[in-house]
């Protein structure tokens, strides 16, 4: 099936550094969703975003939806510890699709 | 939002046998999906699983291998059928209802491996 690319593949930060990771697709989403998914566990949503060029925040993290509805950034400022993981975004057409496209996941390690 | 409940949450099995993989909800909702993720990868859509009739399974994955139940709206279940070790991986059910603001749930994931 469809996926969404996703860039960087991985990254290699120092704590406090500021991370930022896109994700584009070659079809219009009417929904963009981010997850971290952490070891052993599932995906857990971090933003989700429901109109072309919205701007919106949940405390250190920023994500944007891209106006021509075919990307999506997230950001995380002054990143910690605990920001290690997977970021994936999602895609959803909507209006009676709800399944969810899968981005192909950024993989952030901090270094000490 | 919901909380979603799997279990197993692992489990190592013989090639040819199945495993059924169940999924709890803790309220009903409208939508319930199950993934697949393979080692290192992403997440790949298998099926969604329609309350009270046949389950709506994506390119590449058919009824006979990855049978589907869903009785009701807070509970369902994927069977792995005829397993052989390709079928190695996380599986993973996902479930909301469908225009909410939260998005989807995910369960913590089924890991299974086949020898």
């Amino acid at each position: 099936g469809q996926q969404l690319n996703q860039s960087p593949q991985s990254m290699f930060i120092q704590e406090g550094e500021d991370v930022s990771m896109n994700c584009t697709s070659s079809s219009i989403f009417n929904t963009w969703l981010w997850y971290k998914q952490d070891p052993g566990e599932g995906p857990v949503l971090l933003i989700a975003l429901y109109k072309a060029g919205e701007l919106t925040s949940n405390g250190r993290l920023t994500a944007q939806f891209g106006i021509t509805r075919k990307d999506s950034f997230l950001n995380i400022s002054a990143s910690i510890p605990s920001d290690v993981g997977i970021y994936f975004c999602a895609g959803q057409v909507g209006f009676g699709n709800e399944k969810l496209t899968f981005g192909t996941g950024t993989r952030l390690t901090i270094i000490p | 939002s919901a909380v979603i409940s799997q279990k197993p949450s692992r489990d190592i099995c013989q090639r040819g046998t199945s495993l059924t993989i169940q999924c709890q909800v803790d309220s009903q909702v409208t939508m319930m999906f199950w993934y697949r993720q393979q080692p290192g990868q992403s997440l790949t859509l298998i099926a969604t699983a329609n309350q009270g009739s046949e389950a709506t399974y994506e390119s590449g994955f058919v009824i006979d291998k990855f049978p589907i139940s869903r009785p009701n709206l807070t509970f369902s279940t994927l069977t792995v059928s005829n397993m052989s070790p390709e079928d190695s991986s996380i599986y993973l059910c996902s479930g909301g209802s469908a225009g909410a603001a939260y998005g989807y749930t995910f369960g913590s994931g089924t890991r299974l491996t086949v020898v």
